[in-house]
């Protein structure tokens, strides 16, 4: 089935290990983004790449990294894990940077730090 | 500042009865304003969109909201409720705003529980 497809489902890692989160669409969307979602705070953005080849912060970035590996795929990585980061992650994608079409969302990676 | 309340974290209602679930948001420009539904354990999945064209929008699984721009409001609504509509439901507003960036603000989430 077309869509966002994500890796792993869950993990634990202990504080301070590093992991890096995969994801990748086949809709052939262009813009491609991560957010973290942690109860009643809705969803919150980590990281953007409105295209191929860029990258951009978004609301919450400290302590993440993200590769933009090509067209399909977009890495989220933790380099030093903190409890803080204990989040259920999505990434999503959109058409155009306008997002005005709405997102697609994989079915997320559920993330606890120890 | 662009940002966007759902004013109710839980909604109970019993199965048959109608939904209201209840959005308003702040833009200063031409939002657009979408419904998001969470199933447990799963991603979000997009249930409608209003981008400018007509102020009733209509989507799946008989959900339907309307654009209040006087009310600044984006409710989303069903006539008659169904036990598969127990879900998170999640607000967003997407607005450009001045330097040329089209900012993105989800809301916090409405619980929509159905009594059998």
């Amino acid at each position: 089935n077309a869509g966002v497809t994500q890796t792993p489902k869950f993990q634990v890692l202990k504080t301070g290990q590093s992991m890096t989160l995969q994801c990748a669409q086949d809709m052939n969307h262009n813009s491609m983004y991560w957010y973290r979602q942690d109860p009643g705070m809705g969803l919150r953005l980590i990281y953007y790449s409105a295209s191929e080849g860029t990258t951009d912060k978004g609301e919450v970035p400290n302590g993440y990294n993200v590769s933009r590996l090509n067209k399909r795929e977009f890495s989220l990585r933790l380099e030093s894990a903190a409890p803080s980061q204990t989040s259920v992650y999505f990434c999503a994608s959109s058409e155009s940077r306008t997002a005005a079409y709405g997102y697609t969302f994989g079915s997320g990676t559920r993330l606890t730090v120890v | 500042a662009q940002s966007v309340t759902q004013l109710d974290s839980h909604v109970s209602v019993s199965e048959g009865t109608p939904v209201l679930l209840r959005c308003n948001y702040s833009s200063s420009y031409s939002p657009s304003l979408f419904w998001y539904v969470q199933h447990p354990n799963k991603g979000l999945q997009l249930l409608l969109k209003y981008t400018s064209a007509a102020t009733l929008v209509k989507g799946i699984n008989g959900f339907e909201a309307e654009f209040k721009k006087s009310e600044t409001s984006f409710h989303l609504t069903k006539p008659s409720a169904h036990m598969s509509d127990a879900a998170e439901y999640f607000c967003v507003v997407s607005d450009w705003n001045s330097g040329g960036y089209q900012k993105v603000t989800f809301g916090t989430g409405t619980k929509l529980q159905v009594i059998p």
